[in-house]
């Protein structure tokens, strides 16, 4: 168990509709990534927050946005969803220590049908 | 901008045997991470190793050891001993160096998929 907590696990809805995202750090942890799995392919960062702050942008199309609220926990939320947003999103955080591993929550599964 | 390429899409093994699976990266940076993940069929991303930049010695947990070669970016995971449970897809990646005092990003190569034969 990694610690990092997300939910729903598994998220099935319509195109056009908007979903949220949850994830729970590990406790300790500020920093919270976000990241896209497409079938079969590699991870593709979509966003981190720090301590409440957005540090660093990847590939995050202007329909998703995330915020990181005060405990700490993170949301992302998707709208005017496509068939092609269908995916594994993990979430995944660290401490500051230089170095220091990310730890990956289970991911939620969104199919877009 | 960095990039981590592993050239491998697919690899097997004989149970018991051993396995390099290899990737490369690209950077101008002099101190930086490298990890690899496993990913299961559970489709769970669990840490395998990870090595720091600046030091020469080479990482190893357990039957897992790394092959770093700064000077030619390179950065290969030995799996030595293999076992039925290491079938997975393998994720090599690049951490993004600290700026600011938080950490930077991971950057993903598009993985090895390792079968295991018995």
């Amino acid at each position: 168990d990694s610690g990092v907590t997300q939910t729903p696990k598994h998220l099935i809805t319509a195109t056009g509709q908007r979903v949220t995202l949850r994830c729970s750090p590990r406790s300790g942890d500020l920093s919270v990534y976000w990241y896209q799995q497409s079938l079969d392919q590699g991870l593709q960062f979509l966003i981190q927050y720090y301590n409440g702050e957005e540090r660093a942008k990847g590939n995050i199309l202007e329909r998703f946005s995330a915020q990181q609220f005060p405990d700490l926990h993170s949301e992302l939320n998707l709208s005017s969803l496509e068939l092609g947003d269908s995916a594994l999103y993990f979430c995944a955080s660290s401490t500051t220590g230089q170095g220091a591993p990310l730890h990956f929550g289970n991911g939620t599964r969104l199919t877009v049908t | 901008a960095q990039t981590v390429t592993q050239s491998q899409p697919e690899m097997s093994v004989q149970e018991a045997e051993t396995v390099t699976l290899s990737c490369t990266y690209d950077t101008s940076e002099s101190d930086y991470y490298l990890f690899w993940y496993k990913q299961p069929p559970s489709r769970q991303m669990i840490l395998v190793i990870r090595q720091e930049a600046y030091k020469q010695q080479n990482a190893t947990e357990n039957r897992f050891s790394v092959n770093f070669q700064k000077a030619a970016k390179s950065f290969s995971l030995k799996i030595s001993d293999s076992q039925l449970g290491d079938a997975a897809m393998y994720f090599c990646a690049y951490r993004v160096p600290n700026y600011g005092g938080s950490q930077g990003n991971l950057i993903f190569g598009k993985g090895t998929k390792l079968s295991v034969k018995p």
